[in-house]
């Protein structure tokens, strides 16, 4: 079956501008987060989702980043007037829940660039 | 609060040989483990986990890890390595009681012809 889809693939920007990243989830999975990889990084925690649960926005860095879940499928990250150190790999994994052993699985990703 | 260490950013290893790429974690009540692999240019690939049972978990392109609790080790293990095993690796743990999971900063695997 599919996976987890992202779009765009590639999102160049200039600095100042907003931008809107876009996650399809497997279908079925309640869980939905949201990462973020600098380059030569791990892995930062963003945010959330879980079913219809308040969504868990620890990781959001500022509040310039947003983002929601319609109908409990599809997500978008919003950041609003970007700046150049927001250049990353945001990525997106689903599971089927947020339980114990539940294996979350990865899209390919949308690497933004802020100029 | 959990967390989990990898402490080699990058291993290398000679072709044919044994691999081992080191995760140790921490966690206030049991553990759930896991490797991911990340080839350039793509997303995390869920390799095995770990959650009860058998210390010794079997997973993908003949990958294995041993969970060691009073360790607190989970490392990743292959017999004999091979060129396309060159990618990134990263260990995960979620605390039983957690919803989020926690990624290790990864270990860079470069494997020698």
């Amino acid at each position: 079956g599919a996976g987890v889809s992202q779009s765009p693939s590639n999102k160049v920007t200039e600095k100042g501008k907003d931008v809107e990243l876009r996650c399809d989830p497997i279908s079925g999975h309640t869980a939905l987060y949201w990462y973020r990889q600098s380059l030569g990084q791990g892995l930062e925690f963003l945010i959330y989702f879980q079913g219809n649960s308040a969504p868990d926005k620890s990781g959001l860095p500022s509040d310039r980043f947003s983002a929601e879940r319609t109908g409990g499928s599809v997500s978008t990250l919003t950041i609003q007037r970007t700046q150049q150190e927001d250049s990353a790999v945001y990525l997106c994994a689903s599971s089927l829940a947020a339980l114990k052993g539940d294996t979350q699985y990865f899209g390919p990703g949308t690497r933004l660039t802020v100029l | 609060a959990q967390s989990v260490a990898q402490p080699e950013d990058q291993v290398n290893v000679a072709e044919g040989n044994p691999l081992t790429v080191k995760c140790t974690y921490s966690v206030s009540g049991n553990p759930y483990l896991f490797w991911y692999v990340q080839y350039p240019n793509r997303g995390l690939q869920f390799l095995l986990k770990y959650i009860t049972g058998d210390n010794l978990v079997k997973g993908s392109y003949g990958f294995e890890a041993e969970f060691n609790k009073s360790q607190t080790s989970f490392h990743l293990k292959k017999p004999s390595a091979l060129v396309s095993d060159s990618a990134l690796y990263f260990c995960a743990v979620r605390d039983g009681g957690y919803q989020k999971v926690t990624f290790g900063t990864g270990t860079k695997l470069q494997v020698i012809p």
